[in-house]
């Protein structure tokens, strides 16, 4: 299947500070790409679905100026969490489809925030 | 989207077949059964998808059922490594569409 990369793999910060997390799709064109997080023991949350070259959409609850999605170009999508805080310490999740097809995973990225 | 019904968690001997069941008796006509797995701490796995047609690949089988209100993952040989959670989801195959995951089944994988 087609790979979905994801960087950093884990990140710990202090409370108050900027964490970016960056998802590319390394072998396909993701027209689409979602951003997702899963609290321990808890099922996958979609987050927000971004098209190239396009504003994200945000799922309800969820804050769009503290989570800012950047999808600049077909192969890479950013997800930045503003103002970190505790609460938002999870395992955040991107994904990515081109098209119709099937959508791809990457290996998730675990913030922890001091 | 349809939502689906899956028991919380399953037991498999290794090497015997693992059969995971999924009720989706909402689906409409343009949804597809997907099958995703996440073993603990890695990002979801697509394993196979289905309209109406029993599908087959490497990984596994996908038996729809002809009224399409149900469907069965079938790992023929299971193994260790397929201890996971397994997610069944039904989503239109339309460009932009996210899935959105449910629970799963905890299938557990013994020696």
């Amino acid at each position: 299947g087609a790979v979905v990369s994801q960087h950093p793999s884990w990140v710990i910060c202090k409370s108050g500070t900027s964490v970016k997390i960056e998802c590319r799709s390394l072998d396909f064109q993701a027209t689409t790409m979602f951003w997702y997080r899963q609290f321990p023991k808890q099922s996958l949350m979609l987050m927000a679905t971004s098209n190239e070259g396009s504003k994200a959409t945000y799922e309800q609850g969820v804050e769009k100026d503290k989570f800012l999605i950047n999808h600049a170009s077909l192969t890479l999508s950013t997800l930045t969490v503003t103002s970190a805080h505790p609460e938002d310490s999870s395992f955040y999740i991107c994904s990515a489809r081109e098209g119709r097809e099937t959508q791809y995973f990457g290996p998730g990225t675990r913030l922890l925030v001091l | 989207d349809a939502k689906t019904t899956q028991p919380p968690s399953m037991d498999c001997a290794e090497g015997r077949a693992a059969n995971l069941p999924c009720n989706h008796s909402t689906i409409s006509g343009n949804e597809y059964v997907y099958w995703y797995r996440q073993i603990h701490s890695q990002g979801p796995q697509y394993i196979i998808h289905g309209l109406k047609n029993n599908e087959t690949n490497e990984m596994a089988s996908l038996i729809i059922t002809e009224d399409r209100k149900s469907s069965t993952l079938i790992l023929p040989h299971a193994t260790l490594r397929d201890t996971a959670v397994y997610y069944c989801i039904v989503r239109p195959n339309q460009a932009g569409t996210a899935l959105i995951f449910g629970k799963g089944t905890t299938l557990s994988v013994s020696s």
